[in-house]
This record gives structure tokens, C-alpha cells and sequence, in this order.
């Protein structure tokens, strides 16, 4: 069954307001990543924290995870219009399983 | 260091026709992974392979379908008879070791889009 579970489902904010994504899953996990995709293309991995971290941060991102609730969240500050895309958590065992995603969309 | 290619990128076929779609993972990863994707949806696992191995295949439907991952040349995912629910995108990963995990990240091909008319 598939362990990531994005919320919201859609999120639309203006340019220059923060924008949050949450992540939910289901069982123990090595590691959790997060990857975008633009419209008609392929994943980009843009971080990703060990089970053993509770907060990362790369430029104007930063990933918490809390183990014990399995959710994880995905914070972009300072949101572009660039940053329209759909985002998602992936958990990793013996191989990457992938949430719904969110579609996030920046108006400029 | 060329990325993962994926071809063609896109494909076109008639129901009952095969579609065979290609990945070649970047340089130096041994390990393969392919995803579908419908329309407004995530990534559905499908298949994990090494070299010349099938490490996972418990997101592949038992018919049709099968996947090869030789010891010269590219991953192939071979799509049999296919029918008008085989549309989807079919992307393609690949990675230096097993699983994508510990700080080990995929790499994704742009994807190949398969629709069946």
C-alpha cells in the first residue's frame, strides 16, 4: 500500500507567503525525501532527512520529521512563481514509495 | 555525466499492440527503478532491478507486463497487448546502490507517456 500521504491535496498562496506541505506513512523508515515535479516532467529530489534527524534546512527549505506521530513536513519560505509545482514525499526501505503529492501553486 | 534517458518520450499505441519503453540509467548505477503515473496522481512502484536481476516486482501486474534489466544496455519495460488503462506516464529511476536509502537519492528519467488509442 502506499505510505506517503500528502496534505493538503492542493494549496494556492500568493508570491512572498510561506507555503507548507505535510506528509503522513505508515511504517518505519530509513530515510524520508521530498521531490518536486513540474508539469510533464520527471521527479527532482530536493531533500532528504534520515530517521534519525528532526529538522533540515537547504536554501529556502526545511523539512521537519517527527517519528513517532510518522509525519513529516515540508516548508518553502518566501514562496516564487517558479515554486508552482507538485511536491512529494517519498519513504525509502528497499526501494522509494511515493505519496500523492501536492499541487502547489504560486500567483505572482 | 548525462542523466537517466528515457525513450522515447512519448509513444503512441494501439490496443493489443507491445510498447516497449527504454531507460538508461545514469553512469555508474547499478540499480533501476520504474514508477507509472496517471494524470493528477502520484508515483505507483512498480518494478526494482540490478543488473541482470529482479530484486522487487510486487507493483507489476502479473500479465503483460514484464521488465529486464541486462548486462549490456538499457532497462527495457515491456508493456504486451496493451489496453487503453495502460495510458499513464512511466518514469524511470536509477541510483548507485541498493534502495534509495541512507543518503543514497534517485535519479529520475523525464518520463515516457503512453497513450493507447
Amino acid at each position: 500500500s502506499q505510505q506517503g500521504e500528502e496534505d493538503p491535496q492542493a494549496l494556492s498562496i500568493q508570491e512572498g507567503e510561506n507555503a507548507t506541505m505535510n506528509c503522513s506513512y505508515k511504517t518505519s523508515i530509513n530515510n524520508l525525501q521530498w521531490y518536486r515535479q513540474n508539469s510533464g516532467r520527471g521527479l527532482v529530489h530536493l531533500i532528504l532527512i534520515r530517521s534519525n534527524e528532526r529538522e533540515k534546512h537547504s536554501g529556502r527549505l526545511r523539512v521537519t520529521l517527527d517519528t513517532s506521530k510518522k509525519s513529516s513536513s515540508l516548508l518553502i519560505t518566501a514562496s516564487r512563481a517558479a515554486d508552482t509545482a507538485s511536491y512529494f514525499c517519498a519513504t525509502s526501505g528497499n526501494k522509494l514509495v511515493f505519496g500523492a503529492g501536492t499541487i502547489l501553486r504560486v500567483k505572482s | 555525466n548525462a542523466g537517466v534517458m528515457q525513450n522515447p518520450r512519448h509513444l503512441v499505441r494501439r490496443r493489443g499492440q507491445e510498447a516497449r519503453l527504454r531507460c538508461s540509467p545514469m553512469k555508474g548505477h547499478s540499480h533501476v527503478y520504474w514508477y507509472r503515473q496517471l494524470p493528477e496522481e502520484g508515483l505507483k512502484f512498480m518494478v526494482y532491478l540490478q543488473k541482470e536481476n529482479i530484486i522487487d516486482e510486487s507493483g507489476m501486474p502479473k500479465e503483460r507486463f514484464s521488465a529486464e534489466f541486462p548486462k549490456e544496455g538499457p532497462s527495457i519495460l515491456r508493456i504486451q497487448q496493451v489496453v487503453r488503462g495502460d495510458s499513464a506516464a512511466y518514469f524511470c529511476a536509477s541510483s548507485p546502490r541498493q534502495g534509495a536509502s541512507g543518503d543514497t537519492e534517485a535519479f529520475f528519467g523525464q518520463g515516457t507517456r503512453l497513450t493507447v488509442v
